[in-house]
């Protein structure tokens, strides 16, 4: 069982539309985690839920909406696509609590290709 | 705010060559260290972390780091490197407690070659 899944692995689309990415994690963790690697392999934390509260919200536009219907799953939508939105997108989830239970240490999922045309 | 340095962008190195992949932090506070690693393709896995106790921490792989507060740094390293060992390498750092927030270096490419 993959522990932290995201979909679609690929994404394809024009200027303008909007899209989604889903996440979700079997692992039981209340924190969850979306990051943007761009095309020089630099990665930057856009947002952080916990137990679905907003915790973590970095400078991102707001055409960029996250959404935790419950702690398992977090969504990335995004209206309005540009090209500069072109990127690999990354969900990640890790236990709170403390360091003993793991905190900070995040399992990434395989990543979503974003190409925007 | 916590940043993380990677010295450098590519290490290429030949197979069982030593390597050691450079990584400095700042911060005002204490912080926590990982280094994750990304193969081609994939997302990340993590590699080692240090969180307190023995400052030389073994990860998975063969690799080790040692955490240097002195001079700020967390190097990677391993003695005998494999040709699937080529992938990018992180350095990342976290506050820790209820900061969430990992902050990561801009990744090294280690090349292993024949």
């Amino acid at each position: 069982d993959t522990a932290v899944s995201q979909t679609p692995k690929y994404l394809v689309t024009q200027m303008g539309n909007d899209k989604s990415i889903k996440c979700e994690q079997n692992l039981g963790h209340d924190t969850m985690y979306w990051y943007k690697q761009d095309s020089k392999k630099f990665l930057k934390i856009m947002f952080s839920y916990n137990n679905k509260e907003l915790i973590i919200n970095e400078t991102v536009p707001n055409r960029f909406s996250p959404k935790s219907p419950d702690k398992a799953h977090l969504n990335l939508h995004i209206n309005s696509l540009e090209l500069g939105d072109s990127a690999v997108y990354f969900c990640a989830s890790s236990a709170s609590g403390g360091l003993v239970s793991g905190a900070n240490v995040l399992t990434f999922g395989a990543g979503s290709r974003l190409t925007v045309l | 705010a916590q940043s993380v340095t990677q010295l450098d962008s590519q290490v290429p190195v030949f197979e069982e060559a030593p390597v050691e992949l450079r990584c400095n932090y700042s911060s005002s506070v204490s912080v926590y260290l990982f280094w994750y690693v990304q193969y081609p393709n994939q997302g990340l896995q993590l590699l080692l972390k240090y969180l307190s106790g023995s400052t030389l921490v073994k990860g998975i792989n063969g690799f080790e780091a040692e955490f240097n507060k002195s001079q700020t740094s967390f190097h990677l390293r391993k003695p005998s490197v494999h040709i699937s060992d080529t992938a990018e390498y992180f350095c990342a750092v976290s506050l820790g407690g209820s900061n969430y927030k990992l902050t990561f270096g801009k990744g090294t490419l280690l090349t292993v070659n024949p």
